[in-house]
């Protein structure tokens, strides 16, 4: 059975990074896409990027360029988005999907808060 | 970028009830459309890939079809489960885009 499992909840200061986990298991993420998406309170879904975990490739929206980073690692069958400067703005829940969107995990809340 | 014109972003209906929901696209995205639901816990589904596959375990009440650049999800025959929120997706072009929701509520 495929799952995706993403890391808790994160409260964090304004300024401050946090990197955020999504562990795959049912297969083996070198074999698919792993996209990152973004939503904000009674908002809408953002694409943020993904990334091909067989080389490290990665595609982003150019509006997240300089705000997430996208890495993977194989051996745990993890992806990750890291989230840098952090403001109010970036107070969402971040899911993390399959290629295709097939498949996607529970989604993590990050709040940015002094 | 792609836009996804997404309507209407609300609609009130009755159990039984046929309903469709649409997906304008800005530009050729071909058959690159998902249709996504979204529970109130935040879990989200696919329903419809490639614009009308259905999703092994998806009710076949659920449908998707595409007309021109209008693309549709349809579903023929409301149950209280399908009171929750719905989105396109177009994978055609990056950046991939999202329609901005539909919220199908109980009348």
């Amino acid at each position: 059975e495929v799952q995706l499992q993403q890391s808790g909840a994160e409260l964090v200061k304004p300024g401050a990074s946090v990197k955020l986990s999504c562990t795959a298991s049912g297969f083996n993420i070198k074999d698919t896409y792993m996209h990152w998406v973004k939503q904000r309170p009674e908002q809408g879904l953002e694409w943020i990027g993904r990334i091909d975990p067989a080389n490290g490739n990665t595609k982003y929206d150019p509006k997240f360029q300089g705000k997430a980073t996208i890495t993977a690692d194989t051996s745990s069958n993890t992806a990750y988005l890291q989230l840098s400067s952090l403001t109010s703005e970036d107070t969402a829940v971040y899911y993390c999907a399959t290629a295709w969107f097939a498949y996607w995990g529970q989604g993590t809340l990050v709040t940015v808060s002094a | 970028d792609i836009q996804m014109t997404q309507s209407p972003s609300s609609l009130s209906a009755s159990l039984g009830e046929r309903v469709s929901l649409t997906c304008r696209a800005s530009q050729d995205i071909g058959s690159s459309l998902n249709w996504l639901q979204q529970e109130p816990d935040g879990t989200i589904k696919r329903l419809i890939y490639a614009t009308s596959s259905l999703d092994s375990g998806v009710p076949k009440r659920f449908s998707g079809s595409r007309s021109g650049s209008d693309y549709s999800l349809t579903i023929s025959s409301l149950e209280s489960e399908d009171f929750v929120d719905y989105y396109c997706l177009q994978y055609a072009s990056s950046p991939l885009t999202f329609g901005a929701g539909t919220k199908l509520e109980l009348k």
